[in-house]
């Protein structure tokens, strides 16, 4: 099993959509959970972290489930700058993975 | 705020040659990564580094070294580029093993 998967999309939403993104992890003992975003031809950047008790952030509502090892990130009345690839991330705890482990990103595309 | 800073931005190597990835944080981290970002294979973890004078084997460590000898900066060594090691080349440095990654604009590496 990967330690990170997502699925990949790619979703495609009118503007205004709402639009979930699911995220599992293989790592029981992990314990900081985030969601990036990332720009064509651009570096990762943080957009929410992701707390046991869910978190909101303006349009953005991340929830974690830790009995299912389960992230979600919901997005919003979709806006066409949301356009972009998501990615989970997860610390590991030992092996070679070094610290984070990022999933290969869901990618969105809202559209006018 | 510079945080994370790369350079160069874009090289192109022939096979065989030598070069440095030079990547400094102004944030007083302790940890620094070097991930690579392929089409359909998500970052990668290369070496990782806990601390000054300390480094580790990620994921795809063959084929690149790396040193820490200053906090701020977090060299990648390729000493015989190959075709394989075209890529995208993200640093990125944390404050701990369990907080966010902050992420530099990248290096844009082709091994003709």
């Amino acid at each position: 099993r990967k330690e990170v998967e997502q699925d990949p999309g790619p979703f495609n939403v009118p503007e205004g959509a709402t639009v979930a993104f699911n995220c599992t992890y293989s790592n029981s003992a992990s314990q900081s959970f985030f969601w990036y975003r990332q720009d064509c031809r651009k570096e990762p950047k943080l957009l929410m972290s992701v707390y046991s008790s869910g978190n909101e952030d303006g349009r953005f509502t991340a929830q974690l489930n830790r009995a299912s090892q389960y992230i979600s990130l919901l997005i919003r009345d979709s806006k066409l700058s949301d356009s972009a690839t998501y990615l989970c991330v997860v610390n590991f705890r030992g092996g070679s993975q070094g610290n984070l482990i990022f999933g290969k990103g869901t990618k969105l595309s809202v559209k006018p | 705020n510079a945080g994370v800073t790369q350079t160069p931005k874009f090289r192109v190597l022939k096979t065989g040659q030598s070069m440095t990835l030079l990547c400094a944080q102004d944030m007083n981290h302790e940890y620094m990564y070097w991930y690579r970002q392929d089409p359909g294979m998500g970052l990668r973890l290369i070496h990782y580094s806990v601390g000054e004078g300390t480094t580790a084997k990620g994921e795809v460590p063959d084929g690149y070294n790396v040193s820490r000898l200053k906090k701020q900066n977090f060299l990648l060594g390729l000493e015989s580029a190959a075709p394989s090691q075209t890529s995208v080349y993200f640093c990125a440095s944390s404050s701990t093993r369990d907080t966010e990654a902050f992420f530099g604009q990248g290096t844009r590496l082709t091994v003709v």
